[in-house]
Formats: C-alpha cells, sequence, structure tokens
C-alpha cells in the first residue's frame, strides 16, 4: 500500500488564489513528521515546512501552511495568495518513527501546480 | 556558499561502466543521503549516513556503493552501470536524521545509461 499519496498529478491556478495540495500518508507510528518540498523547472529540492505528528498546532511559514488532520491522515499544503513563481512540483514526504531509529523519509509522487497570470 | 555540492550534473555512461557520483557539504552536518528521482514517483532512498565511517542501505541500494571518510564528503559509486539506474540522484544532508529544519539537497544528477 502507499505510504504517502499525492491525489492531484496536476493543478492549474489562478495568481494570487488560494492553492491546497493534497496529501494523505499511512502508518501506524504514532511519531512520525511530514514534510513538503518544492521542486522548480530548475530541478532543486527546496525544503517547504515540517509537522510534527504530536506538534499541537498547525505549521505556517509564510505563505505556506499545512492543514493536519491527524485523525484523518491527512496533511494538505496551503499557499495563500499564489505568484507565478510557486509554479513547480510539489512532493509531500514523511518520515516514520522517533529518534534516530528511522532514517528515510518516504515520498509522494508529487504534483505539479501551475500558476496562471 | 554554503550547501551541498553535487558534482557532474549530467553524465552518459554505457552500460557496465562504472563511476563515481560526489557530494560535499559545508554545513557540518552529520546526516546525508543518496536519492535517486524517477518520473511519476517520488524520490527513493539508496544510502545513507549518519557520521564520518558509519553508512547503511536505504530502500534501494542494488548496485550502489557509498563511503564516508570525511563528515564533508559522501560520494556514491555505480559499479556497474545499467539501462534501470538512468535517473536523477540527489545527495541530501541534515544536521540530525529527524530533519525537522527539512533536509538541504544538492542539485542533482542526471544520469543516462545506454
Amino acid at each position: 500500500a502507499q505510504k504517502i499519496t499525492q491525489t492531484q498529478p496536476g493543478m492549474f491556478v489562478q495568481e494570487k488564489e488560494a492553492v491546497t495540495l493534497d496529501c494523505t500518508y499511512d502508518t501506524s507510528d504514532p511519531s512520525y513528521g511530514l514534510f513538503w518540498y518544492k521542486q522548480p523547472s530548475s530541478g532543486e529540492m527546496i525544503f517547504l515546512i515540517y509537522q510534527g505528528s504530536y506538534d499541537q498546532q498547525n505549521a505556517t511559514e509564510g505563505r505556506y501552511s499545512l492543514n493536519f488532520q491527524k485523525a484523518r491522515k491527512s496533511a494538505n499544503l496551503v499557499i495563500s495568495a499564489s505568484q507565478l513563481g510557486d509554479s513547480a512540483m510539489y512532493f509531500c514526504a514523511m518520515r516514520e518513527g522517533a529518534g534516530d531509529s528511522n532514517y528515510q523519509l518516504i515520498w509522494g509522487a508529487g504534483t505539479k501546480l501551475i500558476i496562471k497570470p | 556558499n554554503a550547501g551541498v555540492t553535487q558534482t557532474p550534473k549530467f553524465q552518459v555512461l554505457k552500460t557496465g561502466q562504472s563511476m563515481t557520483l560526489q557530494c560535499a557539504q559545508d554545513m557540518n552536518h552529520e546526516y546525508m543521503s543518496w536519492y535517486r528521482q524517477d518520473p511519476g514517483m517520488g524520490l527513493r532512498l539508496i544510502h545513507y549516513s549518519v557520521g564520518a565511517g558509519i553508512t547503511d542501505q536505504g530502500e534501494v541500494p542494488n548496485g550502489y556503493n557509498v563511503s564516508r571518510s570525511t563528515t564533508e564528503d559522501f560520494p556514491l559509486r555505480l559499479l556497474s552501470a545499467a539501462p534501470s539506474q538512468t535517473s536523477v540522484y540527489f545527495c541530501a544532508s541534515s544536521r540530525q536524521p529527524q530533519g525537522r529544519n527539512g533536509y538541504t539537497f544538492g542539485s542533482g544528477t542526471r544520469l543516462t545509461v545506454v
């Protein structure tokens, strides 16, 4: 079974609108971390935001916020006031376990976001 | 500039050839890792290291070797290249394996095996 599912292969959004990119995950470990990365056409991977399973509040970083619904096992990325420079691939990833017991990030297949002017 | 440096950016190999992908970081990060990215898939972990002299296998280690003689460098060796190893390779590092502050990625190496 897929551990990280991103159901939207591609999205078109009008500039300045808010965007929600979906991510659902599957784990039986009570301790885990969720990450979102951006990959522009230039190819580099850019870290956006992190949510820990025990974090009391949803993570926010500037225009990025994470809609974390633990019971539903979803961690959707919200981008407010989208800009043309937000056009990129977006990846959701998960690390299971606490401490130094597990080093592997499990990645979704990504969502290609295109912002229209 | 501080960060993760990968070389080369592009490489074409013939089946059976060997080569080493270089990765260096100047942030004194203990944790380093190699991922491969294939079309339509997320990244998959090949090997990782939690410090100099310590390496371990990830999800897809076959056909690859690593070593970590210094904190800064983490080269990835392809022993006998196969077309299935055509991919984009990323090196990533983090101060801690938990990576709460995210992993810093290199710019990638696009490898084609013919």
